[in-house]
């Protein structure tokens, strides 16, 4: 079964409202999880480590104001994209390390049109 | 993390070993390889991962030359539904850190 649950699976929106995405950890408390943003064709970029009860770290050249990352609980991390513009359309995937950080579980992406 | 070289994109036929070679020439000592693979429009998906033994499990194998300086992922039994990016990543093991992924192989398996 699935370990990592994310949704929305796929999100259209107005320019300038803003979309929230939660992914969630059913199988193992999470400290860290990692949200990666994927365009057409291209590999999967790390955008930002969420960590529980602190601030989220980014990425050079992600701006935190613009996506906002909280990780509230042990299972539960979202990401808000802010005053969404359609250069922000993208696939964006979270990842929860797995017992003893040996591997990543990927949630099933979710796929975000800015109209 | 050590970088890797993957070809571009691979063509197997159903049925048959799909062989997917990599190239990790500055690996460390404290590295491990892992595989993943992306279907489609899905999050990726974790294969296998080793040391230096070969290691196999339900869904493939991975061989590492006694070097380590490259390996390989073997599907025994290639379906159509194995058609994905392949992505050959070497990391500290146990780290719980982020994974870099490169370009990874266009696997397409064909009827």
């Amino acid at each position: 079964g699935a370990v990592v649950s994310q949704h929305p699976s796929w999100v259209i929106c107005k320019s300038g409202t803003s979309v929230k995405i939660e992914c969630r950890s059913l199988d193992f408390q999470a400290t860290t999880m990692f949200w990666y943003r994927q365009f057409p064709k291209q590999s999967l970029m790390l955008m930002a480590t969420s960590n529980e009860g602190s601030k989220a770290t980014y990425e050079q050249g992600v701006e935190k104001d613009k996506f906002l990352i909280n990780h509230a609980s042990l299972t539960l991390s979202t990401l808000t994209v802010t005053s969404a513009h359609p250069e922000d359309s993208s696939f964006y995937i979270c990842s929860v390390p797995g017992l003893a950080n040996e591997k990543l579980f990927f949630g099933s992406g979710t796929q975000l049109s800015v109209l | 993390d050590a970088k890797t070289t993957q070809p571009t994109s691979m063509d197997c036929a159903e049925g048959r070993a799909a062989n997917l070679p990599c190239n990790h020439s500055t690996i460390s000592g404290n590295e491990y390889v892992y595989w993943y693979r992306q279907i489609h429009s899905q999050g990726p998906q974790y294969i296998i991962h080793g040391l230096k033994n070969n290691e196999t499990n339900e869904m493939a194998s991975l061989i590492i030359t006694e070097d380590r300086k490259s390996s390989t992922l073997i599907l025994p039994h290639a379906t159509l539904r194995d058609t994905a990016v392949y992505y050959c990543i070497v990391r500290v093991g146990n780290a719980g850190n982020m994974l870099t992924f490169g370009g990874g192989t266009r696997l397409m398996v064909k009827p």
